[in-house]
């Protein structure tokens, strides 16, 4: 079965700082990994997604992702981080074995102090 | 409209009211999905509709009852619901669903409360 850990509910950066978001996920078969953004009383927004194209991926708004076999890792990073990413953030896991639905992470809020 | 639109966007209901909650999509997809939202728990997949048929229950409780008229418009049908069903409802679209990597886009949701 899939699953997605993300570590830290919580992170608060200062703006121009690093943004470094953690996920890791468990799957028998290579996997899809996604992350999703959503801004408060919004729906979820694709930031960006892996499908075994390039192992680092670059998506919207200045974030990209690694993909990490060895690590069972997709992490999400932004260089410098800007207000208006404040928002909670998503990655989520699917395969094409049976259940091809996303299983999702519990979510990291991210704060951005100015 | 654009994208995947959602209404109401805020609901209050009584444990014996029926409702029902209406996703509308318009982006040509073919797949549509509901989804749970509640407070410090992951999202949790409610049903899945590919080409208007039902795909994937998720043990969801029979007081839910989704229905997908076409494949532009999927409902959520709510009778004797409980508080602990108080959640951010959100619906998605794809494409397809005949792969996994298949991009989902959600809409704003709608935010149930039970009284």
């Amino acid at each position: 079965a899939q699953s997605v850990t993300q570590l830290g509910s919580h992170v608060s950066v200062s703006e121009g700082a690093l943004v470094l978001l953690r996920c890791n996920y468990s799957s028998s078969v290579p996997p899809y990994l996604f992350w999703y953004v959503q801004y408060p009383n919004q729906g979820l927004q694709l930031l960006l997604k892996y499908t075994s194209a390039a192992t680092l991926v670059k998506g919207i708004n200045g974030f990209e992702a690694e993909f990490k076999k060895s690590e069972t890792s997709f992490h999400l990073t932004k260089p410098s981080a800007h207000m208006s990413d404040a928002a909670e953030y998503f990655c989520a896991v699917s395969d094409d074995t049976g259940r091809r639905a996303l299983t999702f992470g519990s979510g990291t809020r991210l704060q951005v102090q100015p | 409209e654009t994208g995947v639109t959602q209404t109401p966007r805020h609901l209050v209901m009584g444990m014996t009211n029926k409702k029902s909650l209406k996703c509308e999509q318009h982006l040509g997809h073919n797949a549509m999905y509901w989804y749970k939202q509640s407070a410090k728990k992951p999202l949790e997949l409610m049903f899945v509709y590919s080409l208007e048929e039902r795909v994937e229950n998720n043990s969801v409780p029979s007081r839910f009852s989704p229905e997908c008229p076409n494949s532009s418009h999927l409902f959520l049908h709510l009778h004797t619901l409980q508080p602990e069903d108080s959640a951010l409802y959100l619906c998605a679209s794809s494409q397809g669903f005949r792969t996994a990597q298949e991009t989902q886009y959600f809409g704003p949701g709608t935010r149930l409360l039970v009284l």
